[in-house]
């Protein structure tokens, strides 16, 4: 089982639509959780931590649950910036950064 | 500006040779990474450092060798070895593993051609 999951997609949406992302990771000790954004053919860049209580940055909501092992990442009135892939990341204590395959997102007008 | 550098950003060898790829952190960061990423792959762990002078080995080592002589600098030599070493190789630095929420920072990466 891959310690990190994520539906590779793509999401193909609409502007102004609002997409949700799920990740799922097997190992509970993980503590910290992470959402990145990579451009095509660019690097990773962080969007978002993901808090346990759930936190929003303007259009972007994450939310974590630990009994579930799960993580959600809600776009909201997505643009055609929004296109991307998505990556979900979690880390448990003292180690690197484990990263998901990531979700391919694609905003249309 | 502070960041992290790669050089250089395309670069192509012959099989069989060795390649060394730069990573250069000017952001005063302990902690050092190296990851190959390929087409429609989630990023895979070559090697870390978190201080100078040491350094572990990460989930796909095999063929590959680094060195942290230098806070700023983490060269990875992608060697004979490696068997499929075409990819897209990205450098990464943060304060250190020890912090839960440590953002790591990306350098431009270097896509590596073996013909």
């Amino acid at each position: 089982r891959k310690e990190v999951e994520q539906d590779p997609g793509p999401f193909n949406v609409p502007e102004g639509a609002t997409v949700a992302f799920n990740c799922t990771y097997s190992n509970s000790a993980s503590q910290s959780f992470f959402w990145y954004r990579q451009d095509c053919r660019k690097e990773p860049k962080l969007l978002m931590s993901v808090y346990s209580s759930g936190n929003e940055d303007g259009r972007f909501t994450a939310q974590l649950n630990r009994a579930s092992q799960y993580i959600s990442l809600l776009i909201r009135d997505s643009k055609l910036s929004d296109s991307a892939t998505y990556l979900c990341v979690v880390k448990q204590a003292g180690t690197a950064l484990i990263f998901g395959k990531g979700t391919t997102l694609s905003v249309s007008s | 500006d502070g960041g992290i550098t790669q050089s250089p950003k395309y670069l192509f060898r012959k099989e069989g040779q060795n390649v060394t790829l730069s990573c250069e952190q000017n952001l005063n960061h302990d902690a050092m990474y190296w990851y190959r990423q390929d087409p429609g792959q989630g990023l895979r762990l070559i090697y870390y450092s978190q201080i100078v002078n040491d350094f572990q080995k990460g989930d796909i080592a095999e063929g590959y060798s680094v060195s942290r002589e230098k806070k700023e600098s983490f060269p990875l030599t992608v060697t004979s070895a490696q068997k499929n070493p075409t990819a897209f190789y990205l450098c990464a630095s943060s304060i250190g593993d020890r912090v839960l929420y440590n953002e790591q920072f990306f350098g431009p990466g270097t896509r590596l051609t073996v013909l």
